[in-house]
């Protein structure tokens, strides 16, 4: 089955910087990368996703990158504030199943 | 559209107990999934439901466990006696399932098996 780890576990930024979180998967099979976020005492909610058929997806502050050859992907956030802290799982589904596989997570905290 | 709800949102329990959640998914959603989540960790897939069919079964999923969405509506979960093991935040989700495959997750019920 599909398996999804997630670098780095913490990332702390200063405020307006950049952060970058890397995943990789393993089923060749995947086409769909979610990315979710989750604050604290919420479920998870989705920001951004991505098909393997697109490299590069961005929506105002927020990047996706896809290497499927590689398989990895990456969520880049530019001019981070203090409300982007909180908990960024990546996630990876194949279409044919419905079963979203989520990565460890990544804490980000982004200091003022 | 007022989201997915679940309940309890706190569970504490005696161990050997058994416990139910519920899970109301955003209306004519049809895909109903569960996940389980420890501290520091992701969503664990457990099962999930296309309409009243559960469709899928993680191994995680011991026979303690069994899910149940009569009507294709709402779903509960129930662990059967309750081990220190269980202690975790589960979590619902929904979705309409259309190729998009975005999950509306509830706030989930977290559980402390004593």
């Amino acid at each position: 089955g599909e398996n999804v780890e997630q670098h780095p576990s913490t990332l702390s930024v200063q405020e307006g910087d950049s952060a970058v979180i890397k995943c990789t998967y393993s089923d060749s099979a995947s086409n769909y990368f979610p990315w979710y976020k989750q604050e604290l005492g919420k479920g998870p909610q989705l920001i951004i996703d991505i098909r393997s058929n697109v490299g590069e997806k961005k929506d105002q502050r927020i990047a996706v990158t896809l290497n499927k050859t590689a398989k990895h992907f990456s969520l880049h956030i530019t001019e981070t504030q203090p409300e982007d802290s909180a908990v960024y799982f990546c996630a990876a589904k194949e279409t044919s199943y419905d079963k979203v596989i989520f990565g460890p997570g990544t804490s980000l905290s982004v200091i003022p | 559209d007022t989201g997915v709800s679940q309940n309890p949102r706190h569970k504490i329990t005696k161990r050997g107990q058994n416990v139910t959640f519920r899970c109301d998914p955003i209306s004519e959603h049809n895909r109903l999934y569960w996940y389980r989540q420890t501290l520091g960790q992701g969503p664990e897939f457990l099962t999930y439901f296309q309409n009243e069919a559960q469709l899928e079964k993680s191994r995680l999923l011991s026979d303690r466990f069994s899910a149940e969405r009569p009507k294709g509506s709402f779903s509960t979960l129930e662990i059967q006696r309750t081990e220190q093991g269980d202690s975790a935040m589960y979590l619902c989700a929904s979705s309409p399932g259309t190729h998009t495959g975005e999950l509306f997750f509830g706030e989930g019920s977290r559980l402390t098996v004593l």
